[in-house]
């Protein structure tokens, strides 16, 4: 199946400078990467997602990239603000039939820490 | 409903009870998820569901674990026997299997708020 993994496990950086969060996935056929954000005691929402047909996609300071020959996905974050400290995932969905098909799979979580 | 919807919100049981918890997806959606998540860990995957076809139960950490899904919609995920390490945040997530081509929104997955489970 599916393995996703995302790194780092943690990041911390200062108001305003950029943080980049990686994801590596396995299965060749996945073809949508969606990343969540949590916050503290909430449910984890959707920031942005991409398609495999697209190297790119940008929603005001927030881009995802994707490398479909490397098969790694990164979310780029300008501008951090301390409200961006959350923990965010990145996932992969499968596309290959059986059981998993349409399962979307996440990595392991990344815990950012913007310092004001 | 507007959202995935879970009940209870919170669970306190003693050890060695078992119980239920209780998942409304998305009217439509026929992909459903259980995650567990333990205080400051990651989504642990549990099980998922997608239309007519045999779930996929990888992820049930024990046969004290099992879910069901009736009629396509709402889930219910059963501990039985409960042990103190059972305790988390249960989410339950679902979405449309719809082609991605089909419109963006319904590809998307939802959570719903979790059932925070305590074993006493």
């Amino acid at each position: 199946g599916e393995n996703v993994e995302q790194h780092p496990s943690t990041l911390s950086v200062q108001e305003g400078d950029s943080a980049v969060i990686k994801c590596t996935y396995s299965d060749s056929a996945s073809n949508y990467f969606p990343w969540y954000k949590q916050e503290l005691g909430k449910r984890p929402q959707l920031i942005i997602d991409i398609r495999s047909n697209v190297g790119e996609k940008k929603d005001q300071r927030i881009a995802v990239t994707l490398n479909k020959t490397a098969k790694h996905f990164s979310l780029h974050i300008t501008e951090t603000q301390p409200e961006d400290s959350a923990v965010y995932f990145c996932a992969a969905r499968n596309n290959a039939g059986g059981t998993s098909y349409g399962k979307l799979t996440f990595g392991q979580g990344t815990i950012l820490t913007v310092h004001p | 409903g507007a959202g995935v919807s879970q009940s209870p919100s919170n669970k306190v049981t003693e050890k060695g009870k078992d119980v239920e918890l209780r998942c409304d997806p998305i009217s439509g959606h026929t992909a459903l998820y259980w995650y567990r998540q333990s205080l400051g860990q990651g989504l642990e995957f549990l099980i998922y569901f997608q239309g007519n076809s045999a779930p996929d139960k990888s992820g049930l950490p024990s046969d004290r674990f099992s879910a069901e899904r009736t009629g396509g919609s709402v889930s219910t995920l059963t501990i039985q026997r409960t042990q103190q390490e059972d305790s988390a945040v249960y989410l339950c997530a679902s979405s449309s299997l719809l082609p991605l081509n089909s419109g963006e929104e319904r590809k998307k997955l939802f959570f719903g708020s979790g059932t925070q489970l305590s074993v006493l």
